[in-house]
This record gives structure tokens, C-alpha cells and sequence, in this order.
């Protein structure tokens, strides 16, 4: 079975401070990677993606993942964070064989608070 | 372009009774797929629907039943209400056959059992 790890519940910063939010997955067959996003009081909307090729992906505003598959992680890093980055951040995994399905495995989810 | 949208945004219920939400999927897209989110959890995979049948389902009991309509609008269902299913609903709508995870979320229903 898989599942998915986010380590940090919450993590505070500053603004304009580096940050990592940490996700590990354990899957025996290979998988798609996902970070969705979640500001207050809407849905999950999707951040970045790892389907195949390059394991460093980015997003249009600033944030990266980079996929380590002999660590079974896929990390979230943004060098220099801003208010509007405040959000809840959920890792996600798909597995391959759930071809014919669009069934993702979340994590708990990392409440990002950045502060001025 | 319309995105998912969802109804209603709040409700509360009392145990025992039945609950129905309702979604409509983003232009476009023939594939729906729920989400139980419980406060302070990741989103959890309920079923998803295609050609207005069910395509998968995760680790939910029959109570939690499903609907999907010709226009690819979907309904969920849940039957003698539980305190435990106090929880943000989510649909999802996708185009299956892209096989790539990406599902656009509307804002949920959020559901209060008494």
C-alpha cells in the first residue's frame, strides 16, 4: 500500500526567508508526485508535478520539488518566501497502475504561515 | 472557462439522517472524483465517476454512494449520518485518459453531523 509522509505539521517563517516543506512517500511500484496548495477557505489547487523526465520541477511562482527516488522523497523548497505564500501545502502520490483512476494519496498537509 | 463548482457550501445534519452534495465538473471534463477531507487531515479518495459509473473507490462503506449525470455533473450520497463524517467534501474533475493526477478542486461542501 502507499502513503505519504509530511513530517513538519506546521512550519513558521519569515518573510523572505528560504523554505523546505518536507514529503516522503513509501510505494512499491513507481508513482506520479504532486504538491497541491490550499489557501484559507478554498479548494486544493495544484502546485507542481513529477510525471516523468527531469527530477527538478518548478512552478510558476518560485516554488520547486526535486524527485530523489533512492530517498523516496519529493521536497518542497521555495528560496524566498512572501505573505501570499501562506497556505496549507499537501504532498500527493499517484500510483501507475491506477491507470484508469485519478485516486491520490495525500499527506497530512504542512500549514506554511509565513509572517512580515 | 468554468470551474468546479459545488453545492451547497455548508450544511448540518443530525446522526442518522441523509446528506446529498452535489458538483459540477469543469468545462471539459468528463471525470469526477470525491474527497473526504477531515479537519486537520490530507483529502481522502471516496470514488470517481466516469460514463456515470463508478471507476474506483477507496476504503468507504456503502452508505457513501454516488451518482454521476449525462452532462458529467455528479452527486454524492451518504446514508444514517455518522458524528465521524463531520468533514470537508471535495470533488475533483479531470479528463480521463490524460492519466497525469492533475484534478481541479472546487471549494468543498463542508459537512457538520450533530
Amino acid at each position: 500500500a502507499q502513503s505519504v509522509t509530511q513530517l513538519d505539521s506546521q512550519v513558521p517563517v519569515f518573510e523572505e526567508a528560504p523554505v523546505e516543506l518536507r514529503c516522503n512517500y513509501s510505494s512499491s511500484v513507481s508513482v506520479y508526485l504532486f504538491w497541491y496548495v490550499q489557501y484559507p477557505n478554498q479548494g486544493l489547487q495544484l502546485l507542481l508535478k513529477y510525471l516523468s523526465g527531469s527530477t527538478l520541477v518548478k512552478s510558476i511562482n518560485g516554488f520547486e520539488a526535486e524527485f530523489n527516488k533512492s530517498q523516496t522523497s519529493f521536497h518542497l523548497r521555495k528560496p524566498s518566501v512572501h505573505i501570499s505564500d501562506t497556505a496549507e501545502y499537501f504532498c500527493a502520490v499517484s500510483d501507475l497502475r491506477s491507470y484508469n483512476t485519478d485516486k491520490l494519496i495525500f499527506g497530512t498537509g504542512t500549514r506554511l504561515q509565513v509572517f512580515p | 472557462e468554468t470551474g468546479v463548482t459545488q453545492s451547497p457550501t455548508h450544511l448540518i445534519k443530525t446522526r442518522g439522517q441523509q446528506v446529498t452534495l452535489r458538483c459540477s465538473s469543469q468545462s471539459g471534463h468528463n471525470t469526477v472524483s470525491w474527497y473526504q477531507q477531515a479537519l486537520g487531515q490530507g483529502p481522502q479518495f471516496i470514488f470517481q465517476y466516469y460514463r456515470e459509473e463508478e471507476n474506483g473507490r477507496g476504503n468507504f462503506p456503502p452508505r457513501f454512494s454516488g451518482l454521476q449525470f449525462p452532462n458529467y455533473s455528479s452527486e454524492l450520497n451518504v446514508n444514517a449520518l455518522e458524528l465521524d463524517d463531520s468533514a470537508l467534501y471535495l470533488c475533483a474533475s479531470s479528463s480521463q485518459g490524460s492519466h497525469t493526477g492533475e484534478l481541479f478542486f472546487g471549494e468543498g461542501s463542508r459537512l457538520t453531523v450533530l
